[in-house]
C-alpha cells in the first residue's frame, strides 16, 4: 500500500535559520506529491506540489521541495524561517486517478525567536 | 471566491449520542471529501463523493458512519451511535473533478469531542 514517513516528528529551529523537512514515499510510478501546512485554528493550505518535470518545485511563502526519486524523498526546504511558519507540516501522496490523499502524521514547527 | 465552508465549528456530546457535520464546497466542485483527523495524525480519507456517486468509502465504518451528497452539492456526515474514539476533526475538501491533479481545497473542520 502507498505510504508516507516523516521521521521527524517535532522541529525546533531559530528565526533566520534554514529549514529542512524530511518525507519519504513508497515506491511507486510517477508518484503525485504534495506539501501542505496547517496552522492553529486554521485549515490546510496547499504550499506545493509535484507530479512530472523539474525535479525542484517552487510553493509560495518561499518554500521549494526537491524530488529524488533515487531517494523516494521529497524534503521541503526554506533559507530562512519566520516565526509566523510555525505549524504542523504535511506530506502528501496523491492517486492520480481518484486524487485520494495520503498524508504523513506531520511534522511540528517551532520557531525560535 | 468563498471557500468550503463547514458547520458546526465545534460539537461535544456524550457517547452513544448522534451527531451530524455539514459542508458546503466550493462552487462548481464536483468532487467532495471527508477526512478524519485524530489529534497527532494526518487526516484519513473516509469517503469520497463525485457529484452524488461515491467513489471511495473504503475507509468509512460503516456501522456507524454515513454520508451523503444531494443534488451533488452540499454533504452531511453522521455519525451514530458515536465512540469515544471517534474525537477528532473531521476535514471537508472539494476539488474541480477528481484525479491527483486538481487541487484539493479544506474546510476549517469540525472539532469533534465524545465524553
Amino acid at each position: 500500500a502507498q505510504s508516507v514517513t516523516q521521521p521527524d516528528i517535532h522541529i525546533t529551529v531559530s528565526e533566520g535559520a534554514s529549514l529542512e523537512l524530511r518525507c519519504n514515499y513508497s515506491y511507486g510510478a510517477t508518484p503525485y506529491l504534495f506539501w501542505y501546512v496547517q496552522s492553529p485554528g486554521q485549515g490546510l493550505q496547499l504550499l506545493l506540489k509535484y507530479f512530472s518535470g523539474d525535479t525542484l518545485v517552487q510553493g509560495i511563502k518561499g518554500f521549494e521541495a526537491e524530488f529524488k526519486r533515487s531517494q523516494s524523498s521529497f524534503n521541503l526546504r526554506k533559507p530562512s524561517v519566520h516565526w509566523s511558519d510555525a505549524a504542523e507540516y504535511f506530506c502528501v501522496r496523491g492517486s492520480s486517478n481518484t486524487g485520494k490523499l495520503i498524508f504523513g502524521q506531520g511534522t511540528t514547527l517551532q520557531v525560535k525567536p | 471566491e468563498a471557500g468550503v465552508a463547514q458547520s458546526p465549528r465545534y460539537k461535544i456530546i456524550e457517547k452513544r449520542q448522534s451527531v451530524a457535520f455539514w459542508c458546503n464546497p466550493i462552487s462548481g466542485h464536483a468532487t467532495l471529501y471527508w477526512y478524519q483527523q485524530i489529534l497527532g495524525q494526518g487526516p484519513k480519507l473516509l469517503i469520497q463523493f463525485q457529484n452524488n456517486g461515491v467513489v471511495d468509502d473504503s475507509q468509512l465504518p460503516k456501522d456507524r458512519f454515513s454520508a451523503e451528497r444531494l443534488k451533488g452539492v452540499d454533504s452531511t456526515l453522521k455519525i451514530q451511535p458515536a465512540k469515544l474514539e471517534d474525537s477528532a476533526v473531521y476535514l471537508c475538501a472539494s476539488s474541480v473533478l477528481a484525479g491527483g491533479k486538481n487541487e484539493q481545497f479544506f474546510g476549517p473542520g469540525t472539532r469533534l469531542t465524545v465524553l
